[in-house]
């Protein structure tokens, strides 16, 4: 069975462009997570999404948004984008929309932001 | 807020070498709380996890047990491998009820074992 699967895995972009990234969680997999992983922390919580709806939202300014299509894929996006966006970014789904259930993540979107 | 504070890396031990890398919350409320791995060249993956006090969380050899009273989530393991080497993330999910919360993750302790 297929995994997490994000996309692009490595991207440029210069500083005040836009960036979209990809996820397609699980089969059978109705959330979906997004995290940023900065070099040498833990990754922060972004965003969730249920049933394509926001169903949680970590301290991140309105530059990044997200959302979730009818298949459950998710697309992140940041725009104007500063050097400090410079991260992984990871994705994850799980079956459970509570915080008790298990989740399964991509290898993640390396953005490097010059 | 929520906070997850684990040992600064690197850890580096022999192999069969007891483990344990300390991690501690902060959290309102009653949190689940996890370990996650990451091995070289994959990406995180759930190692274990306890979600009330006194739960204990094992797998592949790997213990923690969920201490309310210390507010601690403490992985242990009583022969290390080399296999074992990767990063490893503690971390606690604040259910608030009203909808779905996202992880809170501490920085990771990175585990070097050698042969």
């Amino acid at each position: 069975d297929a995994g997490v699967t994000q996309s692009p895995t490595h991207l440029i972009k210069t500083r005040g462009q836009q960036v979209t990234l990809r996820c397609s969680p699980i089969s059978g997999h109705k959330s979906v997570s997004w995290y940023q992983q900065v070099l040498g922390q833990g990754p922060q919580f972004i965003f969730q999404y249920y049933e394509k709806e926001e169903r949680g939202r970590g301290n991140f300014p309105d530059r990044f948004s997200a959302r979730q299509f009818p298949n459950y894929s998710s697309e992140l996006n940041v725009n104007a984008l500063l050097l400090g966006d410079s991260a992984l970014y990871l994705c994850a789904s799980s079956l459970l929309n509570r915080g008790t259930g298990e989740l399964f993540f991509g290898e993640g979107s390396r953005l490097t932001v010059l | 807020g929520d906070s997850v504070t684990q040992m600064e890396g690197p850890v580096t031990l022999s192999e069969e070498a007891f483990l344990t890398i300390n991690c501690t919350y902060t959290a309102t409320g009653y949190p689940s709380l996890f370990w996650y791995v990451q091995y070289p060249g994959e990406g995180l993956q759930l190692l274990l996890k306890a979600t009330k006090a006194d739960d204990k969380g094992s797998n592949k050899g790997f213990e923690a047990t969920y201490r309310k009273e210390t507010t601690s989530f403490h992985l242990e393991k009583g022969s290390v491998q080399v296999s074992d080497s990767a990063v490893y993330f503690c971390a606690l999910s604040a259910f608030s009820g009203g909808g779905a919360d996202g992880l809170t993750f501490g920085k990771g302790t990175h585990l070097i074992i050698q042969p």
